[in-house]
């Protein structure tokens, strides 16, 4: 079975620092990886994703993800934080066999001056 | 413009009486899924479909029904079985490969009176 644990349900930062989210995930085989991003009151956008290529993975607004498989890891991470980068962030797994995913709890990522 | 339609966007129901959450897609996918969005818990699969005629129980799909009769729409029907409904429902599409993105409605808030 898959599963993915994401470390810190609420994350702070001041602007222009840097942003890490973290991610783990389980899975019996090697497996596709998303990181989805919700504003209030919406539904969910992708950001970027790992399917097997380069394991750096750059995605939209600046955000990046490197695919650990050692250490089962899948981390999103962006240089320097911006205020409209307040949001919810979702991790996911997926069964390369079709695409139904399994996501995480979600870190709420806030931003301050 | 393609994309992925809910409606409503706030729902009420009472005690004992069945609801109906429309979700309309444009984009010519394959694939359709419900998910329940709870406060700290990120989503859940309710019920997924790969094609017209077919679909399949996800993780939590207890007190709910679908039905999937054309390919550009899913509904989702809340049940009276379903004791506690209150939650965020989501609605998403693919082309139904793996590695592929999936595409989110808005959400319908749906509470209990």
């Amino acid at each position: 079975a898959q599963s993915v644990t994401q470390l810190g349900s609420h994350v702070s930062v001041s602007e222009g620092a840097l942003v890490l989210l973290r991610c783990n995930y389980s899975s019996s085989v090697p497996p596709y990886l998303f990181w989805y991003v919700q504003y209030p009151n919406q539904g969910l956008q992708l950001l970027l994703k790992y399917t097997s290529a380069a394991t750096l993975v750059k995605g939209i607004n600046g955000f990046e993800a490197e695919f650990k498989k050692s250490e089962t890891s899948f981390h999103l991470t962006k240089p320097s934080a911006h205020m409209s980068d307040a949001a919810e962030y979702f991790c996911a797994v997926s069964d390369r066999s079709y695409n139904k995913l399994i996501f995480g709890a979600g870190t709420r990522l806030a931003v301050h001056p | 413009d393609g994309g992925i339609t809910q409606s409503p966007k706030y729902l009420f129901r009472k005690e004992g009486q069945n609801v109906t959450l429309s979700c309309e897609q444009n984009l010519n996918h394959d694939a359709m899924y419900w998910y329940r969005q709870d406060p700290g818990q990120g989503l859940r699969l309710i019920y997924y479909s790969q094609i017209v005629n077919d679909f399949q129980k996800g993780d939590i799909a207890e007190g709910y029904s679908v039905s999937r009769e054309k390919k550009e729409s899913f509904p989702l029907t809340v049940t009276s079985a379903q004791k506690n409904p209150t939650a965020f429902y989501l609605c998403a599409s693919s082309r139904g490969n793996g590695n592929e993105k999936l595409f989110f409605g808005s959400g319908t808030q749906l509470s209990v009176l």
